[in-house]
């Protein structure tokens, strides 16, 4: 099976401008969490989809959305970009709901100018 | 909602001498922790998970043991090798759906 891929896996933006992120689950997966990793901060929860709903949503300003499709592939969009948006976002796939081990994708690599 | 503090942030430590981490969670309702391994520019990728049912778990050189009461779990890693320096984040994750919550993580090294 195909892990987890995100695309792009880099991406240099400045501020105010607007970008989306597209993580492929592994096929069969449902279930589809965004985190953000910042030196210092580890990981912090975004959001995760299942099944093109929106179940939990973690601290983040409204900047941050995503969506889902039925095929489960995911996107996340941030709006207005500011400096400390700059961060590795990750996407993590799980089969099950309630607390299924996830399988993380590589990452994309955002940085802000 | 809930926290979950990791300790150390750093840790060296000789080959072959143990390591361990521990982490505290602070919502009750949380009921499976996973470890995870990052190495330098790599995914992070589950090493061991514990649910909280059961007190402790093996495999091979890494356990995990958590303690309910405390709210607090722990990952030892035995008889270390180089190639287990890396990142490694705890996290707790909440009974309705996959919302997981990560400590900051450790940094361990392994001094051959």
């Amino acid at each position: 099976k195909a892990g987890v891929t995100q695309t792009p896996r880099y991406l240099i933006k400045t501020r105010g401008q607007q970008v989306t992120l597209s993580c492929s689950p592994i096929s069969g997966h449902r279930s589809v969490s965004w985190y953000q990793q910042t030196p210092g901060q580890g990981l912090q929860f975004l959001f995760e989809y299942f099944s093109e709903t929106q179940r939990n949503k973690g601290n983040f300003p409204g900047r941050f959305s995503g969506r889902q499709f039925s095929n489960s592939r995911s996107e996340m969009n941030v709006s207005t970009l500011e400096l400390g948006d700059s961060a590795l976002y990750l996407c993590a796939s799980s089969l099950v709901t309630g607390s299924g081990e996830q399988f993380f994708g590589p990452g994309t690599r955002l940085t802000v100018l | 909602g809930e926290n979950v503090e990791q300790h150390p942030s750093t840790l060296s430590v000789q080959e072959g001498d143990s390591a361990v981490i521990k982490c505290t969670y602070s919502d009750s309702a949380s009921n499976y922790f996973p470890w995870y391994k990052q190495e330098l520019g790599k995914r992070p990728q589950l090493i061991i998970d514990i649910r909280s049912n059961v007190g402790e778990k093996k495999d091979q050189r890494i356990a995990v043991t958590l303690n309910k009461t405390a709210k607090h779990f722990s990952l030892h890693i035995t008889e270390t090798q180089p190639e287990d320096s890396a990142v490694y984040f705890c996290a707790a994750s909440i009974v309705v759906g996959n919302q997981f919550y990560f400590g900051t993580g450790t940094s361990l090294t392994v001094i051959p």
